[in-house]
C-alpha cells in the first residue's frame, strides 16, 4: 500500500503529557500537510511542509503544538502539555509538490484519533 | 466572513431524490476546487475536481461560479451508499497551498 499512513490510529493519553504523532505521506509527494478535525466540522489546518520547510502555521495553532518534517519525508507532529480540549481526529494529507500543477487534490491518511483525559 | 462555508444540513432526502450542495468561497483569487466525501470516522476521500467549464462523473456533477464565488455538487439518482458529508475543500493562489475545507454538509439518503 503506498497511500499516506499515519500512526498511531488512536491514542489515550492524560492531561499534561506529551504525545507524537507520524505521518509518512506518498513517497513522492513533496507537500505535507497536517489537520485537525472534531466532531461535526470540517478538517481544520494546522500546518503544511513544501519537502523539509514550514511554510504556513495557523494562528491557532499554539506554542504547545510543533511539526517537523528534517529530511522532507515523514513527519511528526508533537503535542506538549496535553489539554483535554486537544481531543480531535489529526489528520495527516500530502500531494504531489513542484512541478505539479494547483490542480492537485489531497490524499489522507487515516488519521489518528487523540483523546486527553 | 469564514473563507469557506457551507450549509451543514443535514439533508434528508429520499432514495432517488436529487440533490445540490453550494459552497462559498471567500478568496477571489482561489485556483481550483474540490469535492471531497467523508464517511463517519472516516478520513476524507476525493469526490471529484471541479473545474471552470462545469464537470461530470456519472451521477455527480460540479460546478464553480467565479463571478458569484461558489461551487456546487449535485446528485442525480441518490443512492443510500451516498449517505456521507460531503466537504468542499478550495486551494488558493499563489505558491502557498493552505488548503481549506468547509465544515461539510451531511447527507442521510433514506430509503
Amino acid at each position: 500500500d503506498t497511500g499516506v499512513s499515519q500512526n498511531p490510529r488512536h491514542k489515550i493519553t492524560k492531561r499534561g503529557q506529551n504525545v507524537t504523532f507520524r505521518c509518512d505521506p506518498i513517497s513522492e509527494h513533496n507537500r505535507l500537510y497536517w489537520y485537525r478535525q472534531t466532531l461535526g466540522q470540517g478538517p481544520e489546518f494546522l500546518t503544511y511542509f513544501q519537502n523539509e520547510a514550514q511554510l504556513e502555521k495557523s494562528r491557532l495553532l499554539s506554542d504547545r503544538f510543533s511539526a517537523e518534517r528534517p529530511k522532507g519525508s515523514f513527519s511528526t507532529l508533537e503535542i506538549q502539555r496535553t489539554e483535554q480540549g486537544d481531543s480531535a481526529m489529526y489528520l495527516c494529507a500530502s500531494s504531489p509538490g513542484a512541478g505539479s500543477s494547483y490542480n492537485s487534490p489531497l490524499h489522507f491518511g487515516n488519521g489518528t484519533r487523540l483523546t486527553v483525559t | 466572513r469564514k473563507e469557506v462555508e457551507q450549509d451543514p444540513g443535514p439533508f434528508n432526502v429520499p432514495e432517488g431524490a436529487t440533490v445540490a450542495f453550494n459552497c462559498t468561497y471567500s478568496n477571489s483569487a482561489s485556483q481550483s476546487f474540490f469535492w471531497y466525501r467523508q464517511d463517519c470516522r472516516k478520513e476524507p476521500k476525493l469526490l471529484m475536481s471541479v473545474y471552470s467549464s462545469g464537470n461530470e462523473d456519472g451521477r455527480f456533477t460540479a460546478q464553480l461560479n467565479r463571478a458569484s464565488q461558489y461551487i456546487s455538487l449535485l446528485i442525480r439518482d441518490s443512492k443510500l451508499s451516498d449517505s456521507a458529508t460531503y466537504l468542499c475543500v478550495v486551494n488558493p493562489s499563489g505558491g502557498y497551498q493552505k488548503v481549506t475545507f468547509g465544515t461539510g454538509t451531511k447527507l442521510q439518503v433514506i430509503p
